[in-house]
């Protein structure tokens, strides 16, 4: 049974660093083709994709936000940790963690979430 | 402004079949394969459908996706209240490199 869950302040300042690590159970991201990815959604609006990790510690990150990110994993912990810098009130939203499962077409392999963590709302304000 | 165009709302009556559309471009949707998520109030979105008309197990087979060109469509049969919620579709785009998310279609059950 895959279970994720995401942890870390609540409240940050403008202008802070966020850091939210993310604890999973019933997979290891040590396992070829596994991966671990960051979703969030602010209140009431759409959700936006943040990063994903690889098993084999290859990193993709949204383009709007690749300078301010950085996604890393703890694999003997079972943890993904994913930090956003320079925080705006914009950021206020709810965070998602989510196991990443894929399927190959045409020798391309596919990625998409399957399972969500249940996500954990930061607010930015001062 | 979302990459993927959802409406805004949908409804129907219980029993009633509803449709759900998702427009995109060559880049997301018309390249790759198109995903559903259901987000009822207060919770994590859930995956619905995968790889355009792929339901995981537990899914029920009241929900159905489909793609034509470069949109995708969920459909809702038998509906029933527990399937108010908020609906998204979802793609990779090759352009952006970037997962896209449409704004959401939120559904209610009259």
């Amino acid at each position: 049974q895959i279970t994720l869950k995401e942890s870390g302040p609540t409240l940050v300042k403008p202008t802070q660093t966020l850091t939210l690590t993310c604890t999973f159970s019933g997979f290891s991201l040590s396992i070829s083709g596994v991966a671990v990815g960051w979703i969030r959604q602010p209140p009431g609006k759409a959700l936006e994709w943040l990063a994903f990790i690889f098993w084999d510690d290859d990193k993709r990150y949204s383009p709007s936000l690749k300078s301010r990110l950085s996604i890393t994993k703890d694999t003997s912990k079972n943890q993904v940790v994913l930090t956003l810098t320079h925080m705006d009130p914009e950021d206020t939203a709810t965070y998602y963690c989510a196991h990443t499962a894929w399927f190959t077409w045409q020798t391309t392999r596919h990625y998409y979430f399957d399972y969500w963590g249940q996500g954990t709302l930061v607010t930015v304000s001062s | 402004q979302s990459v993927l165009t959802q409406p805004p709302s949908a409804s129907g009556t219980p029993g009633q079949r509803v449709t759900i559309s998702c427009s995109g471009s060559s880049s997301n949707i018309g390249s790759n394969f198109g995903y559903w998520y259901q987000q009822l109030p207060g919770t994590a979105p859930k995956l619905l459908i995968y790889r355009n008309d792929q339901r995981p197990s537990g899914v029920p087979d009241r929900f159905s996706g489909s793609k034509s060109g470069t949109s995708a469509s969920l459909a809702i049969s038998g509906l029933r209240s527990e399937d108010e919620a908020d609906y998204y579709c979802a793609a990779w785009d090759d352009s952006l490199s970037t997962w896209v998310f449409g704004g959401g279609t939120k559904l209610t059950v009259l």
